[in-house]
């Protein structure tokens, strides 16, 4: 079984909506959660980080962690077709050094 | 500043070539990570040095052989690579002091073996 689980989509969202992306995971990876985005053919780039239940809002994107469900979410208010990429989802023990789980990641495709 | 540079972006070789790629930050993080990543796949986890020693070899062929000269510079040497190979690979560094540590990826190089 996996350990970070992720729909791999294509999400397709026009343009202005909320785009839901959404992962789940298991205990071992528990601790820290990232979530990366990454155009077709680059490097990924950090794009929000959360380690503590609730909500953790920058700008259009808010994560959302869940530790009793074992979910965490993103989310993309007034989604841009600049937002069309791959999110990956990741989880980390939080063992001295970063070691992160990552899922398979969902693409994300924002229609003008 | 989270900049972690890679070079060279790009590198075409040859089976029977030795290369080798560099990556370098300047944050003062202690953690030092190589990933491969194959289209449309997850970046896959090579090497992990913490405090310039090698922590993490995940089963990596030794065609592969990492070098961390200093805490800002992380080496990957390439030597008698096969086509399948040819991929994207991945600097990334973090704090590495533990607690919630956060990975940092440089851009990049886009190797092709022919």
């Amino acid at each position: 079984q996996k350990e970070v689980e992720q729909n791999s989509g294509p999400l397709s969202v026009p343009e202005g909506a909320i785009a839901s992306l959404n992962c789940t995971y298991s205990d071992r990876v528990s601790q820290s959660f990232f979530w990366y985005r990454q155009y077709s053919g680059k490097s990924p780039e950090l794009i929000m980080s959360i380690y503590s239940n609730g909500d953790k809002e920058d700008g259009r994107f808010t994560a959302q962690l869940n530790k009793a469900s074992q979910y965490v979410s993103l989310l993309i208010r007034d989604s841009q077709p600049s937002d069309s990429a791959t999110y990956l989802c990741a989880g980390d023990e939080n063992s001295g050094y970063s070691t992160l789980t990552f899922g398979k990641g969902t693409m994300l495709l924002v229609s003008p | 500043d989270t900049e972690v540079t890679q070079t060279p972006k790009h590198l075409v070789m040859g089976m029977t070539n030795k290369k080798s790629l560099k990556c370098e930050q300047h944050m003062g993080h202690r953690a030092m990570y190589w990933y491969k990543q194959k289209a449309k796949k997850p970046p896959e986890l090579m090497f992990v040095y913490s405090y310039e020693k090698l922590s993490i070899n995940e089963s990596v062929p030794s065609r592969f052989s990492p070098e961390c000269p200093n805490s800002s510079l992380l080496n990957l040497h390439l030597h008698a690579l096969q086509p399948e190979d040819s991929a994207l690979y991945l600097c990334a560094s973090s704090r590495g002091q533990g607690g919630a540590d956060t990975q940092y990826f440089g851009p990049g190089t886009r190797l092709t073996v022919l």
